[in-house]
């Protein structure tokens, strides 16, 4: 069965750059969620998208933003990257039909910066 | 506002013996609980999931979670460890009274299971 994919697996910027992350959901899935992993922290939730509009956010910083195109998948960019930014970051996509019961997260997106 | 807490970071068994991860959540609704388990460097893989058609919860890998309103729990147990299993488990409630919407995830628990 077809799974979340992120690309890339592994990212290193330095700080000041910046950097894009692809979500790719699960075919039919309408609503699409990120979430940022610190070194040995639980994942915090950024942001969502349901049919391509912004659903709701949490702790992303102005410096990040994130956006779902027609065919669903979803970009999260992040611009002057800092040292703090280092993390795995999560996708997972859900439909309205099955809500959090059909929840189901991508590998991840490690993210160093130097 | 939602919330979970898993009351131990650090869990540690022997092999063969039973597992016992511990939380408890907070929820001004009818919560959904999920438990995930995250190996070293690897992704967040549902464990089981509570969808209060049954209070006991059957999950993959031989782990079971029992709901308990009147204890605000949702504990998590195998009768018997495995080395694969160790590795990180997070406790999740959703947020909100729909079953849509993020998920908030405790702060987690290490099992190490020893030989």
């Amino acid at each position: 069965a077809a799974g979340v994919i992120q690309s890339p697996r592994h990212l290193i910027k330095e700080k000041r750059e910046t950097a894009t992350l692809k979500c790719y959901p699960i075919p039919r899935h309408d609503t699409v969620y990120w979430y940022q992993q610190g070194p040995g922290q639980d994942p915090q939730f950024l942001i969502s998208f349901y049919e391509k509009m912004q659903s709701d956010k949490g702790s992303i910083p102005d410096r990040f933003s994130a956006q779902q195109f027609s065919d669903y998948h979803s970009e999260l960019n992040m611009s002057s990257l800092e040292l703090g930014d280092s993390a795995l970051y999560f996708c997972a996509s859900s439909s309205t039909g099955t809500g959090n019961y059909g929840y189901t997260f991508g590998s991840g997106t490690r993210l160093t910066v130097v | 506002a939602q919330s979970v807490t898993q009351l131990d970071s650090h869990v540690s068994v022997s092999e063969g013996t039973p597992v016992l991860l511990r939380c408890n959540y907070s929820s001004s609704y009818s919560p959904s609980l999920f438990w995930y388990v995250q190996h070293p460097n690897k992704g967040l893989q549902l464990l089981l999931k509570y969808t209060s058609a049954a209070t006991l919860v059957k999950g993959i890998n031989g782990f079971e979670a029992e709901f308990k309103k009147s204890e605000t729990s949702f504990h998590l147990t195998k009768p018997s460890a495995h080395m694969s299993d160790a590795a990180e488990y997070f406790c999740v409630v959703t947020h909100g009274s729909s079953n849509t919407g993020k998920l908030i995830f405790g702060q987690g628990t290490t099992l190490q299971v020893k030989p």
